[in-house]
């Protein structure tokens, strides 16, 4: 599985875009890219996934260039509520890793008002 | 709400005992998945079940065990508990594990404390 390298931290301020660059050098070509989001105590959620160009949904971009080797995961907007650890993940989630996620250290991002 | 359920939400117990966590998957999901979160190893694969039958396996310790029941619920069985072994207990459920992209959605957790 591919490693991931992310900034341990990042500090933000409410209504500020938030851009978290993970790098992955040895990404396969059947990897996919995700990337949750954690609070305290609770479980990792969903945010967005995507296996090259840019992806979009409600919440967040997934930007991802043509090599492939990193990706940014863009918050547009931040609120404190935002305040969470963000883990990149890289891997072949549905196929022959059988969806073995490897969950790196993550980036601790603090919005501050 | 990711449609997950763990069971129970804390769970004290001493050294040498041995307890069982319980996950529900989220309606119509065949995968499930259990994880071990500790403050100095972080987010940890353990094992994956895929529609009864174990499918990938992690860092799981041969003191724990899991299993996939016909109706599609988990539990894994932990046992010769350790301090160690605190830590936060999360199961996800995905889907399947086919050739495409399978989102994972994970539960509140259990968080075990052995003392």
């Amino acid at each position: 599985l591919a490693k991931t390298t992310q900034p341990i931290s990042m500090d933000s301020y409410e209504g500020q875009e938030v851009n978290i660059t993970c790098s992955h050098n040895n990404i396969a070509t059947n990897d996919y890219i995700t990337w949750y989001q954690q609070f305290p105590s609770q479980g990792p959620r969903f945010i967005i996934q995507g296996y090259k160009t840019k992806v979009t949904n409600e919440v967040a971009s997934l930007f991802i260039p043509a090599d492939r080797k990193s990706s940014t995961l863009s918050l547009p907007r931040v609120s404190l509520s935002d305040t969470a650890v963000y883990y990149c993940l890289v891997g072949d989630i549905g196929g022959t890793s059988y969806g073995k996620l490897t969950f790196g250290q993550g980036t601790i991002l603090t919005v501050h008002p | 709400d990711s449609g997950v359920t763990q069971t129970p939400k804390h769970l004290i117990t001493a050294t040498g005992q041995r307890v069982t966590l319980r996950c529900s998957p989220r309606s119509g999901d065949l995968s499930v998945y259990w994880y071990q979160q500790s403050l100095d190893q972080g987010l940890q694969f353990l094992i994956q079940y895929y529609n009864g039958e174990e499918r990938a396996k992690g860092n799981i310790l041969e003191r724990f065990s899991a299993q996939q029941f016909p109706d599609l619920h988990s539990e894994l069985n932990l046992s010769s508990l350790e301090l160690g072994d605190s830590a936060l207990y999360f199961c996800a459920s995905s889907v399947a594990g086919g050739p495409d992209t399978d989102t994972q959605y994970f539960g509140p957790g259990t968080r075990l404390t052995v003392l």
